[in-house]
């Protein structure tokens, strides 16, 4: 069992680039949570999916952030138009269900320049 | 909206001495979760309490939760350097975590020889 996969480890985007970030769960897993960490902080809530399902967005910026867990492949967690206030580790975590625990992939960490 | 409060934020001791942190939260949870964070990396699931009184103890850790208090505390034994770490708790809403959890900003530990 793999654990959580996230991709890429590190990634640097120049400000108004695109970042995509990758997050397969763990097998059997079919609920997905997206955090932000900035430097210094803990974990802030950010999405929450279900298979071809957006549960709860409600930490999710308005603009430029974007989310999906389609039928097939990763969750990705989109950035559009990337600023330096975008930098930070986003941690995916994966969960049997409700009530299950939750397991954190290894996170992306991304920097704009 | 749930706060989740941990102190100290910094804590500096001595190898072999006693300590401990403190999580407070302000609602109703169903669960409260510790993990631990190492510089760069991932976190890793430390406890889970379940029910008021609820007491884990793996190694030199032990953690309880007091949910009338909504309290729980980390309590560190006769600390050994490899402890050295960030430790957050993290609060599960009651009603099968929707939106995942909420955490505190970590206490970051430095176990001096």
């Amino acid at each position: 069992n793999a654990g959580v996969m996230q991709n890429p480890r590190h990634l640097v985007r120049r400000r108004g680039q695109e970042a995509r970030l990758r997050c397969s769960p763990m097998k059997g897993h079919s609920h997905v949570y997206w955090y932000r960490q900035l430097p210094e902080e803990g974990l802030k809530f950010m999405v929450y999916l279900q298979k071809e399902n957006i549960i709860d967005e409600s930490g999710m910026p308005k603009e430029r952030f974007s989310a999906e867990f389609p039928k097939e492949g990763p969750s990705i967690l989109r950035i559009q138009q990337v600023v330096r206030g975008d930098s930070a580790a986003y941690f995916c975590a994966s969960a049997q269900g409700i009530n299950f625990g939750y397991t954190f992939g290894s996170g992306t960490r991304l920097t704009v320049v | 909206e749930l706060k989740v409060e941990q102190n100290p934020l910094f804590l500096s001791m001595q190898e072999g001495k006693n300590y401990t942190i403190y999580c407070n939260y302000s609602t109703t949870s169903d669960r409260l979760y510790w993990y631990r964070q190492d510089p760069g990396k991932s976190l890793e699931s430390l406890f889970v309490l379940l029910s008021n009184g609820a007491v884990k103890q793996e190694g030199r850790l032990m953690a309880s939760l007091d949910t009338k208090a909504r309290l729980s505390t980390l309590h560190i034994t006769a600390a050994v350097h490899d402890l050295s770490a960030t430790y957050f708790c993290a609060v599960e809403v009651s009603g099968g975590g929707a939106d995942g959890l909420t955490f505190g900003k970590g206490t970051h530990l430095i176990i001096q020889p």
